[in-house]
């Protein structure tokens, strides 16, 4: 059981956009900033968005983030073929056991 | 180019202990917090422990508290695991990864391919 609740799988079709969602806590997503992060088959995980919205060099544009309150999302626009992988977010849990958390993960897939 | 290429993964017994190492090279080591984060076969990403800059913080997951210990030797730029007491439940592929921050974080901006830890007997 994840600290942090996503849905388990989403889906699109080419072109359409798609978003995940990320549900916390006040003791997480409420009071840090929110990541997000790409895996896609059979590698290491990359950073897709930083400080809740925040684009790494390279990452295209089509992709975004939001947070509000205690939940964050990713949204996926222009939804390619290529898109399709894990995505999973991450927080700062300022709890008694101060620690990073992840996200149960989001299989997209592109119908 | 930022490279982190872990080893010391292997097959062993449950209650035997393992020590992982990570070979940092492409960025000044000793400005950057390190990570070890695990996936399970099939399963998603958990983080296992976090180191500072200069080691002077550190953190471990629930899951592996007093048995584990993350360590770093900026001289050498390497990270280290050293996992006791394993459990079958240890199983996964553990991945060193370098933090965007001097002081550990949740965000991770490099992964390494991953060293697979197989607890078995």
């Amino acid at each position: 059981q994840s600290v942090l609740t996503q849905p388990p799988s989403a889906s699109g079709t080419p072109g359409q956009r798609v978003t995940i969602s990320c549900s916390g806590s006040s003791s997480n997503i409420g009071s840090n900033t929110v990541n997000w992060y790409q895996q896609l088959p059979g590698t290491a995980p990359k950073l897709l968005i930083y400080s809740n919205n925040q684009r790494p060099s390279g990452v295209p544009d089509r992709f975004s983030g939001s947070k509000s309150g205690t939940s964050a999302s990713l949204a996926i626009s222009g939804l390619q073929s290529e898109d399709e992988a894990d995505y999973y977010c991450a927080a700062w849990d300022d709890s008694l056991n101060a620690h990073v958390v992840f996200g149960g993960g989001t299989k997209l897939t592109v119908l | 180019e930022v490279q982190l290429v872990e080893s010391g993964g292997g097959l062993v017994q449950p209650g035997r202990s393992l020590r992982l190492s990570c070979a940092a090279s492409g960025f000044t080591f000793d400005d950057y917090a390190m990570h070890w984060v695990r996936q399970a076969p099939g399963k998603g990403l958990e983080w296992v422990s976090g180191i500072s800059w200069n080691s002077g913080s550190i953190g471990y997951a629930d899951s592996v508290k007093g048995r584990f210990t993350i360590s770093r030797d900026n001289a050498k730029n390497s990270l280290y695991l050293q996992m006791n007491s394993l459990r079958a439940e240890d199983t996964a592929l553990y991945y060193c990864a370098k933090d965007y921050y001097a002081g550990y974080s949740s965000t991770i901006d490099y992964w390494g391919q991953g060293t697979l830890v197989t607890v078995s007997s």
